[in-house]
Formats: structure tokens, C-alpha cells, sequence
């Protein structure tokens, strides 16, 4: 039974717009969750995070929300990029215990 | 730097042969981990290991062992291969893991498996 979910398997977005990665989980014992980005051929790279504790965290063009009422999470770009096209995964995890991953949603910024 | 550094990239293996995954980390992590990623289902964890001499299974072990006698290394094997672990297998560390750090992963570029 998938922990987390990204029910977006894509999403395409203009140069220059916000995107807006949406990811949904049904364990209310996660305390701790992460945005992965990966490029083809490549590992995933860790992007950004946030505690259970907090509702917002920014990371320059990078912010990451989390409604723990909704089990809810987004990720926002801003301005998008190119560049920022790959495959983004949410992930969570409780305390010490490891970490359980969504499916991905592909990202593609159309200049 | 390195990284994370896995080996080989690519590899093809006939049902019921076995072959060991290489993962070798250069930071000195204590945490290390194997993950599958297959089309739907996400990463999935199959074994991790929280330093050298200890190991325990993740979600999906069947099939897999691993052992971890240095902090750099950790090996995955498969023992018989079967055409459901075709996959892409990532091996990833970080400096620790659990009581309070929430340290992030850091990935190899994957091994593309195909068992036919």
C-alpha cells in the first residue's frame, strides 16, 4: 500500500510560470519530508525539506508546504526553468525509520 | 569527489544466474541503502545498513543479500535472478541515520538490470 502519493504523473509548465507538484500521504506518524529532482541517467539529488513542525520552507525559487490536516505537501517553482525540468519525488519518513517514496511527476518547462 | 559510486551501469543476466551490485561511498557515511525503482511504483528500500557489520531489510529484501564489512562498501547480491528484478537499482548514503538527524540521501547514477 502506497504511504505516499503523487497522483500527477506529469506536468507542463511555461518558461518563466509557477509549477506546482502536488504529493498526498495517509501515515499521520511522518515527521519529516523531502523533495527529490532526477535527471535520466542519473540518481536522484535531494532538492529541499521540511519538518513536521513547520507549514513552509523556502529555498530561493524553491518552496516546499506542508498541511499536516490534509497529509498534504507542494511543491512550488518559481520562476520555472528549463532547467528544472526532470522527475521530482516526494518522500517521508517517522522518527529513525526509513524513508517511503511517492511515484514521481516528470516536470517539463516549455521555453 | 566521488560520491557515490556504483558499478556496473548496465547489466543483463539470464534467469537463475546470480551477480553482485558494487556500491562504494568516499564521505564516510554511516547510513547506507539499496533501492529499486520500477515504472509505478516509486523507490522502493530493499536492504540498508547503519554500519559496518550491521544490516536489516527494507520493504522488499526477497531475493537480495547484502552484507557490509567496510564503511565504504555495501554490495548488493542476487542470489538467483529472476525476471521481476528487472529494475533500476540505486545505492545511496548519508552521514547518519535516525535519533532526531534527519540527514538526507545521497544517490549513485543507478544500474540499469535486465534478467530475461
Amino acid at each position: 500500500d502506497q504511504q505516499v502519493k503523487q497522483n500527477s504523473p506529469s506536468l507542463s509548465v511555461q518558461e518563466g510560470r509557477i509549477s506546482i507538484l502536488n504529493c498526498d500521504y495517509t501515515n499521520s506518524m511522518f515527521d519529516y519530508f523531502l523533495w527529490y529532482k532526477k535527471y535520466p541517467a542519473e540518481g536522484p539529488t535531494f532538492l529541499i525539506s521540511i519538518s513536521s513542525i513547520k507549514d513552509k520552507n523556502e529555498d530561493g525559487r524553491f518552496t516546499v508546504f506542508l498541511n499536516k490536516s490534509a497529509k498534504h505537501l507542494s511543491l512550488h517553482i518559481v520562476p520555472s526553468q528549463p532547467g528544472d525540468s526532470a522527475v521530482y519525488f516526494c518522500a517521508a519518513r517517522s522518527g529513525a525509520n526509513n524513508l517511503f517514496f511517492g511515484t514521481g511527476t516528470r516536470l517539463t518547462v516549455i521555453p | 569527489n566521488a560520491g557515490v559510486t556504483q558499478t556496473p551501469k548496465f547489466q543483463v543476466l539470464k534467469t537463475g544466474q546470480s551477480m553482485t551490485l558494487q556500491c562504494a561511498q568516499d564521505m564516510n557515511h554511516e547510513y547506507m541503502s539499496w533501492y529499486r525503482q520500477d515504472p509505478g511504483m516509486g523507490l522502493r528500500l530493499i536492504h540498508y545498513s547503519v554500519g559496518a557489520g550491521i544490516t536489516d531489510q527494507g520493504e522488499v529484501p526477497n531475493g537480495y543479500n547484502v552484507s557490509r564489512s567496510t564503511t565504504e562498501d555495501f554490495p548488493l547480491r542476487l542470489l538467483s535472478a529472476a525476471p521481476s528484478q528487472t529494475s533500476v537499482y540505486f545505492c545511496a548514503s548519508s552521514y547518519s541515520w535516525g535519533g532526531g538527524t534527519y540527514e538526507k540521501l545521497f544517490f549513485g547514477s543507478g544500474t540499469q538490470l535486465s534478467v530475461l
